[in-house]
């Protein structure tokens, strides 16, 4: 079972910071928090990942609460072509290297 | 990062007959992982192909069914055997390059059959 929570779908204006939260109240200390992307019809995209501290890339950026529990994904401008479907996983610590996808957040970025 | 490719990129098939399914990365990788992900559905893993040991199989796909190779480091296959109308799917390779490595995924296989 994945280890994440997160909303079903969401909505977002092009130009607009999109804000994916997701929830990992049971995470562990060494695991890390991962970000993946689908777009329809594609194989899913890598985006970001972080352990505890905040993280930013060409992409986005990851901003991590103190306690862990909870992430929240930033595109910062977001465009038509952001539409996708977005997964957070927690990599698990004791279980090789693959990861395990929930059912994500269906993203929609509108005119 | 690596480039990886799947062919065929989409088939149709016939029920009862078996589809084998190519993943090519353009360097040499560490684990390689194969995914199935069913009509409006999430990523679900089949098996973890390491080369030079059988595939790791996860709960409900079984070798028989879902046969696995991985000749060298560059490339694995995934055979969908005796095929029915529910593995209607993409199928995904994905790979890492070590441990804790971030895992990179191919374009899919897309499967459907009739």
């Amino acid at each position: 079972d994945a280890k994440t929570t997160q909303p079903t779908s969401m909505d977002c204006a092009e130009g607009r910071a999109a804000n994916l939260p997701c929830n990992h109240s049971t995470i562990s200390g060494n695991e890390y928090v991962y970000w993946y992307r689908q777009i329809h019809s594609q194989g899913p995209q890598y985006i970001i990942h972080g352990l505890k501290n905040n993280e930013t890339n060409e992409m986005a950026s990851l901003i991590i609460t103190e306690d862990r529990k909870s992430s929240t994904l930033i595109l910062p401008h977001a465009t038509l072509r952001d539409t996708a479907v977005y997964y957070c996983i927690v990599r698990p610590n004791n279980a090789g290297n693959m990861l395990t996808f929930g059912g994500g957040t269906r993203l929609m970025v509108k005119p | 990062s690596a480039v990886i490719s799947q062919k065929p990129s989409r088939d149709i098939c016939q029920r009862g007959t078996s589809l084998t399914i190519q993943c090519q990365v353009d360097s040499q990788v560490t684990m390689m992982f194969w995914y199935r992900q069913q009509p409006g559905q999430s990523l679900t893993l089949i098996a973890t192909a390491n080369q030079g040991s059988e595939a790791t199989y996860e709960s409900g796909f079984v070798i028989d069914k879902f046969p696995i190779s991985r000749p060298n480091l560059t490339f694995s296959t995934l055979t969908v055997s005796n095929m029915s109308p529910e593995d209607s799917s993409i199928y995904l390779c994905s790979f890492t390059t070590g441990a804790w490595e971030t895992q990179y995924f191919g374009p899919g296989t897309r499967l459907l059959v009739l």
